[in-house]
Parts: C-alpha cells; sequence; structure tokens
C-alpha cells in the first residue's frame, strides 16, 4: 500500500523529556513536511524539507528538530525546550514543493 | 505564513441541503487546495485547482478558483451524514514552499 505512516498514533511523555514522532512515505516524493494542529486552530507549518539532507523552518520551528537522512523518513524531535508540546502532529508529503500534499493520520502527543 | 480567511466556522445542516464555504487571501495564490479532515484523522485531498477561474467537480463537491486568485469556494450538494467533518482550504503563492491553511469549517450534518 502506497501512503504515508505516522506513529505511534498516541503518544504520552513527561514534561522536560524529548520525544521523536515517525514519519514514512512509500510514495517517492521529494518534499516532507510537519505540521501542528491545535483545537480551533488551522494547520501551522513547523518543518519542510525539498531534498534529502535538506530541511527548512517553518513557522513555529522553535523548540522542535527534524532530520532528512533518507528520502522516505522525515521524523521530528519535539524536544523540552517547546512550552506547550501537546497537540496533534500532521506529516505531509508531496511529490516536490509547490504541488498537493498528502498526509498521514496524525500523532497525538500528550504531555504531562 | 500568509493567513487564509476562511467561513463560515461552522455550519449545521439538515441532511439534502446544499453548502457553501469559502476561503481568502491577502495575497495572490497559483494554487488553491480542499481538504477534508474526519476526527482524529488526517486531511484527505479533495480537490486541487491550478488555474484562476478553474471550475472542478468530485462528485457532489465543486470548487472554484476565484478570478482575483484571492479566494476560492466549495460547494457540496445534496448533503449526506458522512459529509461531517473539517473542510480545510490550503492554498499557495509566489513566496515560500509549503501550503497555507485556513482554519477550517465543521459541518454537521443532521439526518
Amino acid at each position: 500500500d502506497g501512503g504515508i505512516t505516522q506513529s505511534p498514533k498516541y503518544l504520552f511523555r513527561k514534561e522536560g523529556q524529548n520525544v521523536t514522532l515517525s514519519c514514512e512515505q512509500n510514495l517517492n516524493h521529494d518534499a516532507m513536511y510537519w505540521y501542528r494542529q491545535d483545537p480551533g486552530q488551522g494547520l501551522r507549518l513547523i518543518y519542510y524539507s525539498q531534498i534529502v539532507n535538506d530541511f527548512q523552518k517553518g513557522d513555529i520551528a522553535e523548540g522542535y528538530s527534524v532530520s532528512r537522512e533518507k528520502k522516505e523518513s522525515f521524523p521530528l524531535t519535539v524536544t523540552s525546550a517547546q512550552k506547550n508540546p501537546t497537540a496533534f502532529y500532521l506529516c505531509a508529503s508531496s511529490l516536490r514543493v509547490r504541488t498537493e500534499a498528502f498526509f498521514g493520520q496524525g500523532t497525538r502527543l500528550t504531555v504531562v | 505564513g500568509q493567513q487564509l480567511n476562511q467561513s463560515p466556522q461552522s455550519m449545521f445542516i439538515q441532511e439534502g441541503e446544499d453548502v457553501s464555504m469559502n476561503c481568502t487571501s491577502s495575497s495572490i495564490f497559483n494554487t488553491w487546495l480542499w481538504y477534508k479532515q474526519d476526527p482524529g484523522e488526517g486531511p484527505v485531498l479533495l480537490i486541487a485547482l491550478y488555474k484562476a477561474g478553474e471550475l472542478t467537480s468530485n462528485g457532489r463537491l465543486t470548487a472554484q478558483f476565484g478570478i482575483t486568485r484571492k479566494d476560492s469556494f466549495l460547494n457540496i450538494s445534496a448533503s449526506i451524514p458522512s459529509d461531517v467533518g473539517i473542510y480545510f482550504c490550503a492554498g499557495q503563492g509566489n513566496s515560500g514552499y509549503a501550503l497555507n491553511f485556513g482554519k477550517g469549517t465543521s459541518l454537521l450534518v443532521t439526518p
């Protein structure tokens, strides 16, 4: 099955701990993205990557880090520096930048 | 990113009614996309628009890319209960490399 896989679906962490969210795609897409969604808000861009070994900050990158070592994978680390990490995180990919993006199922992170 | 204004914020309608929602931008966009999101799931792409004035249908859904390139509309005809969800518009202009999203229109359909 072709698609974008995010794991886990639900994640709980204690305050002050770093946590890494997984995103894998087998669509052979060049571009990948991480968005954050809060209740009543639209999707806000955290980071994006146009190509392997390259990534750019989005609108709300503070407290997050990413890597893009393989075309298929774009993990997101939520660090302890992120002041309000509890949210729904969505990964997306597109054939290249400026084309339609397809989303994974999301990871709901709860920090207690 | 650029701010999109999506309206209405929510709609509560009866099954069989038609629905209209729209999205406006303060700047010109080259691409308009419409997504639907079910609770706890990722958004699913419904319609993609690439040319000003373009009108595209997907079953009971019809979307248009505004002539000014600063707006887009989504219509749903003869709504059914499974249309329930949040509908997002997304657009992309000449600056930046990722999509900008509206805050969504929450649609509730009663049988």
